[in-house]
């Protein structure tokens, strides 16, 4: 069975700080995807990155980044010179390509509190 | 000039009764799905729609009945509500099911059962 952790529970920084928000991941396939979403406070939830689990490339779009490692089954994600804007609770997500569907599970969210 | 849009916004209900959350997309995607988020904001899909045909169903209660008229609409009917039914209920799509394309997400339903 997969599993998406996000140990995280809650992360309160000041603005300008950076801030990292750990995913580990567990999965018997050899093939999968992993994802980001990010959750405002209104609610909706907004996809930010898909990642192939062959390509273990760090990638940076912006203020953030995200550090893939697949021999320690983790997905972190780092927002750089963190704003205001930024306070949401954030998803990791993992698909399971064998399943029927496009099937998402989800970890269970961090949120991400920054104070002016 | 919303993609993923799903009514109503809020609803607000008593237990017993049967009520429905309507989901379009307007985005042309083949496959549509319907997410339930609880109180702890633990996301679960509960169910999966490729063109109308049934994908995924979850072990979700038969009260919870998806309707997809076509691929563009895909409807929740919930009967005999009760209080655990409380929740963010969220319509998605993708492009197709196969691809593990990105889901679009809209921007949710919250259900209060008294």
């Amino acid at each position: 069975a997969q599993k998406v952790t996000q140990a995280q529970t809650e992360i309160s920084v000041v603005e300008k700080e950076d801030v990292t928000l750990d995913c580990v991941y567990e999965t018997r396939d050899t093939t999968y995807y992993l994802f980001w979403y990010k959750q405002p406070p209104s609610g909706e939830l907004v996809f930010l990155i898909r990642r192939n689990s062959f390509d273990e490339q760090n990638e940076i779009s912006g203020r953030y980044s995200w550090n893939f490692q697949k021999s320690t089954s983790s997905f972190n994600f780092t927002i750089t010179a963190s704003q205001v804007v930024d306070s949401a609770v954030y998803f990791c997500a993992l698909s399971d390509l064998k399943a029927a569907g496009n099937k998402l599970t989800f970890g269970g969210g961090t949120r991400v509190l920054v104070k002016p | 000039d919303t993609a993923v849009s799903q009514t109503p916004k809020y609803l607000v209900t008593q237990m017993g009764n049967d009520k429905s959350i309507k989901c379009e997309q307007n985005l042309g995607h083949d496959t549509m799905y319907w997410y339930k988020q609880d109180s702890k904001k633990f996301l679960k899909i509960m169910f999966s729609y490729n063109n109308k045909e049934l994908i995924i169903n979850e072990t979700v209660p038969n009260r919870f009945s998806p309707k997809s008229p076509d691929k563009a609409h895909l409807n929740l009917h919930i009967n005999s509500l009760e209080l655990g039914d409380s929740a963010v209920y969220f319509c998605a799509s993708s492009r197709e099911y196969s691809d593990n394309s990105p889901l679009h997400f809209g921007n949710g339903t919250r259900l209060t059962v008294t």
